[in-house]
């Protein structure tokens, strides 16, 4: 069975300031892959990054950047410089899906609400 | 913007009613699914279709009937719902599987806010 574990329910923080949030992952695949979506008010979940479990090299974009570590199983998001656009629900979330299935399943996180005031 | 479109943004129905919502993409994406999400809970899936066939119900209530029209097009029934079938229905997309577990990325509309009343 798969499961992704976020913490972190809410995070509040002034403009500004870098945060990170956590994700822990469980799965018994040896491939797989990870991703994060943002969820502003509006609803739409908004693609952010997909990695593969062989592929454990940090990556920036913009002010984000991602720490995965399969060690211990995390795949961290880091904002630097928050703004207050960045104020949302945060999923985590890890594939799964039938061999040959054509397909993609996901395993969400509980999510990380993250509030940015001015 | 997203590509993945959904019709109506907000649906407010009653629980004799009879409605659908409507998404549609053109990214040439050969699976397709609903998710339904409470608030401040992750979505759920409800189903998904893979070329234009249903592969997954995830136990979902026959008053949800999904329809696959084409390989563009998704749809989903509604009919005497209850209230707490209040949500937010997510369509999403990807591309199709190529071996096991993939990891397509899946690509979500902007939602249909639904109320049942």
């Amino acid at each position: 069975a798969q499961k992704v574990t976020q913490a972190q329910t809410e995070i509040s923080v002034v403009e500004k300031e870098d945060v990170t949030l956590d994700c822990v992952y469980e799965t018994r695949d040896t491939t797989y892959y990870l991703f994060w979506y943002k969820q502003p008010p509006s609803g739409e979940l908004v693609f952010l990054i997909r990695r593969n479990s062989f592929d454990e090299q940090n990556e920036i974009s913009g002010r984000y950047s991602w720490n995965f570590q399969k060690s211990t199983s995390s795949f961290n998001f880091t904002i630097t410089a928050s703004q207050v656009v960045d104020s949302a629900v945060y999923f985590c979330a890890l594939s799964g899906g039938a061999m040959n299935s054509g397909y993609s399943t996901l395993t969400f996180g509980k999510g990380t609400m993250l509030l940015v005031s001015p | 913007d997203t590509e993945v479109t959904q019709t109506p943004k907000h649906l407010v129905m009653g629980m004799t009613n009879k409605k659908s919502l409507k998404c549609e993409q053109h990214m040439g994406h050969r699976a397709m699914y609903w998710y339904k999400q409470k608030a401040k809970k992750p979505p759920e899936l409800m189903f998904v279709y893979s070329y234009e066939k249903l592969s997954i119900n995830e136990s979902v209530p026959s008053r949800f009937s999904p329809e696959c029209p084409n390989s563009s097009l998704l749809n989903l029934h509604l009919h005497a719902l209850q209230p707490e079938d209040s949500a937010l229905y997510l369509c999403a997309s990807s591309r199709r599987g190529q071996g096991p577990n993939s990891g397509n990325t899946i690509y979500f509309g902007e939602g249909s806010w639904l109320t049942v009343v």
